[in-house]
């Protein structure tokens, strides 16, 4: 069964801050996606990656397969970002297990 | 291009009752998951269809039940509802043929009273 921890649960920053959060899990994968779910329970998916770096305007993803690791990292942060972040490994494009998620407040 | 649609958005049901969900994919979407979403479990997968078949399964009583249409939509169906079954329900579909990532519909709120 593959466990998934992330840290941490809840981050308040201040706009404009660098925010990193981190996804570790138990079992090796291929890939992981990143999503982002706003309040009234839209989810985005941010990345799907399995491998290296991905970046996608602020928002820049990596994953050390070998490690059982990830981060997503939110650079020059602004009270748009604030939402849920969830990291889930998946079984080929589909997530099986998630992350609990980690609440972002970014306060202006 | 369309998302990802699901109907209804909000739903009340009383204990007992049986409810069905609608899910429409993404055009040339094949595969369609389910997940459901409380406040003490977080996000937690049901199954997955592919091409009409089931082709995963989260660890969720038989109550929970589902299948996928030839044009790739899907319902997922609960009976017998218990209150704990009040959820953010939620389906993602993605072409695993092409690799792309999952795509989120907003979910149905399902409230059972």
């Amino acid at each position: 069964k593959n466990e998934v921890e992330q840290s941490p649960q809840n981050l308040t920053a201040q706009e404009g801050e660098f925010i990193t959060i981190n996804c570790s899990y138990s079992v090796g994968i291929s890939a992981l996606h990143w999503l982002q779910q706003h309040p009234g329970g839209g989810i985005v998916s941010l990345f799907m990656l399995s491998s290296g770096k991905k970046k996608h305007g602020r928002l820049i993803a990596t994953i050390n397969i070998q490690e059982k690791h990830s981060s997503l990292h939110i650079t020059a942060s602004h009270p748009r970002d604030s939402a849920v972040y969830i990291c889930a490994p998946p079984s080929g494009n589909t997530p099986l297990v998630f992350g609990k998620g980690t609440r972002l407040s970014v306060i202006a | 291009k369309a998302g990802v649609t699901q109907t209804p958005r909000y739903l009340i049901k009383t204990r007992g009752q049986q409810v069905t969900l609608s899910c429409s994919p993404i055009s040339g979407h094949r595969s369609v998951s389910w997940y459901q979403q409380t406040p003490g479990q977080g996000l937690q997968f049901l199954f997955e269809y592919f091409s009409e078949t089931q082709r995963n399964k989260g660890n969720f009583p038989g109550r929970f039940s589902g299948r996928q249409f030839s044009n790739s939509r899907s319902e997922m169906n609960v009976s017998t509802l218990e209150l704990g079954d009040s959820a953010l329900y939620l389906c993602a579909s993605s072409d695993p043929g092409r690799g792309t990532e999952a795509f989120f519909g907003q979910g149905t709120r399902l409230t059972v009273v």
